[in-house]
């Protein structure tokens, strides 16, 4: 089984610019959830989408957005980009169900230059 | 105050050796997951607890909730262990499966 997979890898952005950031979800899962982790922060909950819909947001400003497309499948985008949007952005994916434990990808690595 | 407290925050270990690692929250919680991350960002999800305790090979974990506490163990401890293991619970107010997170405790095995 496919585990939950983003892309791409690494993002290297200018102040200013917008960055888009893609995460697939295990097969099966309907609810993708986004994570913010900068440097010496610890990890952030940034959003959560379930079933096209999103469901929660985190204490981020608005240029930080999203969306669930009918495959499951988010984008996380952020717009007007900060030098302090540098982070590693996890996607995790889980079953609909709250009780069911949530499985990470790899990340994305944006750096903003 | 941070909502989930970890501790400690560094710990350097001879292999073979023993380890716990601490997680204490302050919020009500419908479960608490135990992660590991290796450098390089990927996260693994261990355990996910919501009463009592957990084995897989040779880690364990354990809770109570009444204490609003969870322990992560290690048993022999080898370098490949050398990892942040992370708490996170996911509170039980609100209607939201969002995770919060402890800050991590870097473990270093060394051989």
């Amino acid at each position: 089984e496919a585990g939950v997979t983003q892309s791409p890898t690494h993002l290297i952005k200018t102040r200013g610019q917008q960055a888009t950031l893609r995460c697939s979800p295990i097969s099966g899962h309907t609810s993708v959830y986004w994570y913010q982790q900068a440097l010496g922060l610890g990890l952030q909950f940034l959003l959560w989408y379930d079933e096209g819909e999103e469901r929660n947001r985190g204490n981020f400003p608005p240029r930080f957005s999203g969306r669930q497309f009918p495959n499951y499948s988010s984008e996380l985008n952020v717009n007007a980009l900060e030098l302090e949007d540098s982070a590693l952005y996890l996607c995790a994916s889980s079953l609909s169900d709250r009780y069911q434990p949530q499985h990470f990808g790899d990340g994305t690595r944006l750096s903003i230059l | 105050k941070n909502e989930v407290e970890q501790s400690p925050q560094n710990l350097t270990a001879q292999e073979g050796e023993f380890i716990t690692i601490n997680c204490s929250y302050s919020v009500g919680i419908s479960a608490l997951h135990w992660l590991q991350q290796h450098p390089g960002g990927g996260i693994v999800s261990l355990f996910m607890l919501s009463s009592g305790k957990k084995k897989h090979g040779r880690l364990i974990a354990t809770i109570n909730i009444q204490e609003k506490h969870s322990s992560l163990h290690i048993t022999a401890s080898h370098p490949r262990d050398s990892a942040v293991y992370i708490c996170a619970v996911r509170p039980l107010r609100g209607a939201t499966n969002k995770l919060i997170f402890g800050t991590g405790t870097l473990l270093a095995v060394q051989p």
